[in-house]
């Protein structure tokens, strides 16, 4: 089955600084990955994600990145704030949809002020 | 709207119990999931269910029961709770559209058996 590598397990930057979480996928037949965030107390909530048919999708502050050919896809938040202070999880779909998606174990990340 | 609604909240059980955990969704998704989520372990698919009087299993079935008699309701049974059980449950839909794939998680239920 699919196996989904994430790191950091915790990252802490300087508020206003970039944060960027990496994660690797191990079979190349997945071609939906989302990202989750995930607040304290509170469920996860899908924030950006990005198909095999596109290697770069931005919104706003955060940007995912995917590399096909190397099956790595990362995430980039930009002028980070302290509502970014969360964990984050990257996933990994062969379906095209929400069925057979498999989490990373999250990042958790911490904004300095 | 309430999304995805997950009761009770908190749990506490002791080894040998029973117990039901309730997910409810007013967004009419085909859709639904039971996950575990553990320190390090990032989430785990127990049980989902593509639709009314459907269920799989997923990763981590074992010891766990569902029941999706009605579209909007999927329920999580534990028969006999175990320590190893103890952990935080999400419950989680989806729209039956493949190209979609986002998923509307609840806040979570935080079980603790002793």
């Amino acid at each position: 089955g699919e196996n989904v590598e994430q790191h950091p397990s915790t990252l802490s930057v300087q508020e206003g600084d970039s944060a960027v979480i990496k994660c690797t996928y191990s079979d190349s037949a997945s071609n939906y990955f989302p990202w989750y965030k995930q607040e304290l107390g509170k469920g996860p909530q899908l924030i950006i994600d990005i198909r095999s048919n596109v290697g770069e999708k931005k919104d706003q502050r955060i940007a995912v990145t995917l590399n096909k050919t190397a099956k790595h896809f990362s995430l980039h938040i930009t002028e980070t704030q302290p509502e970014d202070s969360a964990v984050y999880f990257c996933a990994a779909s062969k379906g095209g949809g929400a069925d057979g998606l498999t989490f990373g174990k999250g990042t958790h990340l911490i904004i300095q002020p | 709207n309430a999304g995805v609604t997950q009761t009770p909240k908190f749990r506490v059980l002791k080894t040998g119990q029973s117990m039901t955990l309730l997910c409810a969704q007013d967004m009419n998704h085909e859709y639904m999931y039971w996950y575990r989520q553990d320190p390090g372990m990032g989430l785990r698919l127990i049980h989902y269910s593509v639709g009314e009087g459907t269920t799989a299993k997923g990763e981590v079935p074992d010891g766990y029961n569902v029941s999706r008699l009605k579209k909007q309701n999927f329920l999580l049974g534990l028969e006999s709770a175990a320590p190893s059980q103890t952990s935080v449950y999400f419950c989680a839909s989806s729209y039956y559209n493949r190209a979609t794939g986002e998923l509307f998680f609840g806040e979570g239920s935080r079980l603790t058996v002793l």
